[in-house]
């Protein structure tokens, strides 16, 4: 198994380019979630899906669209990018076992994205 | 509003002693919690989590304690290893069976392992 994966790794665009940050997961887990991560600061979630056509927002979702088409695809989408967007992108995903949701949500090595 | 607040940037131990990393939350509706360990350019790694109803969670060199009146946690390795050299990452959820697709972290420490 591979995990999971994102491209890319490193990323730089200009103020109002969009671009679209790929993730997946080869372990058909229901759970995927979006965070990013700012210097000095924790990981704080953007979006997250508990299953194919399911989103939902997190803390921090403004400037951001996601889409669940797939259990082993969630693609990030910026759409309009600002520096303030200027982070370290995880995608994690998880899965439930008789209705819990286990404790281990793996982790991507992570985007790291520039915005000039 | 920080709901999961680590306080000490960074901690520094020698090998072989006991390194203990706090964390406090003020969001009483947290009922899961989990440390996660992060090296460089690399994503976090589930570590070790307590449930509410738990005082402590051991697991090899790793305990986790909480005190709920005091909504705290820590995080005791014993002993200490450079390898353990990471940022640690407190995180908690809300909901029975820990939703942690959702989860609130805290900004981290980084601890260091002197040989």
């Amino acid at each position: 198994n591979a995990g999971v994966t994102q491209t890319p790794k490193f990323q730089v665009l200009k103020t109002g380019q969009s671009m679209t940050l790929q993730c997946a997961q080869d372990m058909n887990h229901e759970y995927m979630s979006w965070y990013r991560q700012d210097p000095g600061m924790g990981l704080r979630l953007i979006h997250y899906s508990v299953g194919a056509g399911i989103t939902d927002q997190g803390e921090v979702p403004n400037g951001y669209n996601v889409s669940r088409s797939t259990t082993e695809d969630f693609p990030l989408r910026l759409l309009s990018a600002a520096p303030s967007q200027t982070s370290v992108y995880f995608c994690a995903s998880s899965y439930s076992d008789l209705g819990w949701v286990t404790d281990t949500q793996y982790f991507g090595p992570g985007t790291r994205l520039t915005v000039l | 509003d920080q709901q999961v607040k680590q306080n000490s940037p960074s901690l520094s131990v020698q090998e072989g002693r006991i390194s203990i990393l706090n964390c406090d939350y003020t969001n009483s509706m947290f009922d899961y919690f989990l440390w996660y360990k992060k090296y460089p350019a690399e994503g976090p790694t589930f570590l070790i989590s307590i449930s509410s109803i738990k005082d402590k969670n051991e697991d090899g060199r790793f305990t986790v304690f909480l005190n709920k009146s005091a909504k705290h946690l820590s995080l005791h390795i014993v002993p200490s290893q450079p390898g353990d050299s990471a940022v640690y990452f407190c995180a908690a959820s809300e909901g029975s069976g820990g939703s942690n697709y959702k989860l609130t972290f805290g900004k981290g420490t980084l601890l260091t392992v002197n040989p």
